[in-house]
């Protein structure tokens, strides 16, 4: 299966708060699982990204967690900022180095 | 920084022109891919090209064929536009192992087709 389930569809969360996003999986083959950052009028731009080697990952508030057993990986953006506030993808590399992107999230953090 | 510009921000046409959204990088890149953007729905590949001349089908090709006759430059043909391909179409370079296997993106053409 190509496909890559992401939840939930929008979020809002206050600020100073913790934002959760999810994704699952079901192809194995799946190798590398970046989430990306997109705002009003913009392309999104590569946020963070994990190996399915390592449970965790983290980069200043962003934290990506990965359960291989479960084929599932989240993104925690901890103390949510106002300027958080976008639409974040998260994604899986099949062969060739094409993603299978999420349906999206709509992030918004209230000041 | 790789940059990535896609040579339209918005396109308005006519029910069966044909027509060319265009996508320069300017990192040297082999591998290079147009997806569309729809709300719901997520990024979805349509045709991707990993060199000069070389192309592969994605996961929603119809309608859409692609050039790729300089290795800087990749281009998204609508064959004859139908109203159901009124999208965003995002264009990425991929960026290789020292760049965490990532994309760059362009900023996108919100095309409309009336």
């Amino acid at each position: 299966q190509q496909q890559v389930k992401q939840s939930p569809q929008s979020l809002i969360v206050q600020k100073g708060g913790i934002s959760i996003i999810n994704c699952a999986y079901e192809n194995t083959a799946f190798d590398y699982f970046p989430w990306y950052q997109q705002f009003p009028g913009k392309g999104p731009a590569l946020l963070i990204a994990i190996r399915p080697d390592v449970s965790e990952k983290k980069e200043g508030r962003f934290t990506i967690s990965f359960n291989k057993s479960a084929k599932q990986f989240s993104l925690h953006i901890m103390d949510s900022q106002p300027g958080d506030s976008a639409t974040y993808f998260c994604a899986a590399m099949s062969r060739g180095y094409k993603y299978i992107f999420g349906t999206g999230t709509r992030l918004k953090v209230l000041a | 920084d790789v940059k990535v510009t896609q040579s339209s921000r918005y396109l308005v046409k006519r029910t069966g022109e044909k027509v060319f959204l265009e996508c320069v990088q300017d990192m040297d890149h082999e591998n290079m891919f147009w997806y569309r953007q729809d709300p719901g729905l997520g990024l979805r590949l349509i045709y991707f090209s990993y060199d000069v001349k070389m192309k592969e089908k994605g996961d929603i090709p119809e309608g859409y064929s692609v050039s790729r006759e300089k290795k800087e430059r990749f281009s998204l043909i609508l064959e004859s536009a139908s109203t159901n391909q009124t999208s965003m179409y995002l264009c990425a370079s991929y960026m290789g192992v020292r760049n965490l296997y990532g994309y760059t993106f362009g900023s996108g053409t919100r095309l409309t087709v009336v």
